[in-house]
């Protein structure tokens, strides 16, 4: 099975710093996405990448799937306390002819006014 | 705002309670989700459903009881729960096919007494 590790599990920055969470996979990722998600909420989807290389922003956060398609990283520049909350990388995982979604154990971000 | 849809927010109940927790997306998606997140945790897929049909049960207990009306509705009737199945329950809903990001409700927060 598809197992994901994030680190760092927490993180906790002054506004106005740079950050990355980084999500290792012991398999080839063929779909991986980025979620944020509030206590008690659902998640939010930011971003999905699929190619080896692949970068993606959106506003101050990006998103790189490496060459070998076995890592990936979030990034976040100049950090905000609208930031703050759960990140979760997930994979693709196919089983028979039906799609399922693993996820990291998450990273929780904590940004200080 | 999410574009999925999940009632009731809250709901407590005793565990010879029956209830039911229902989901509702009006994307045009094809293929539905339950998943189950306890505390500190990340979601756990339950159930997927494809065109209205379940395609995967990961070895779900049967008092949970999946139902897909039609497209756009996914219900979870729940009967003789335990304590330790207090969590939040996440319905997501995404097109039917590879590399497609899920969309989450707001998700629905269990309590069994």
């Amino acid at each position: 099975s598809q197992e994901l590790e994030q680190s760092p599990q927490s993180l906790i920055v002054q506004e106005g710093k740079n950050l990355t969470i980084n999500c290792t996979s012991s398999k080839t990722l063929y779909g991986l996405y980025w979620y944020k998600q509030k206590y008690g909420e659902g998640l939010i989807f930011l971003m999905m990448l699929q190619k080896g290389g692949e970068e993606k922003s959106h506003e101050k956060i990006t998103a790189k799937l490496d060459e070998k398609k076995q890592q990936s990283s979030l990034h976040i520049t100049a950090s905000q306390p609208s930031h703050a909350g759960i990140y979760l990388c997930g994979a693709d995982r196919l089983s028979g002819s039906a799609r399922q979604l693993t996820f990291g154990s998450g990273t929780q971000l904590t940004v200080l006014p | 705002d999410t574009e999925v849809t999940q009632t009731p927010k809250h709901l407590v109940m005793g565990m010879t309670n029956k209830k039911s927790l229902k989901c509702e997306q009006h994307m045009g998606h094809r293929a539905m989700y339950w998943y189950k997140q306890k505390a500190k945790k990340p979601p756990e897929l339950m159930f997927v459903y494809s065109y209205e049909k379940l395609s995967i049960n990961e070895s779900v207990p049967s008092r949970f009881s999946p139902e897909c009306p039609n497209s756009s509705l996914l219900n979870l009737h729940l009967h003789a729960l335990q304590p330790e199945d207090s969590a939040l329950y996440l319905c997501a809903s995404s097109p039917w096919g590879v590399s497609q990001p899920q969309h989450f409700g707001d998700g629905t927060r269990l309590s069994i007494l």
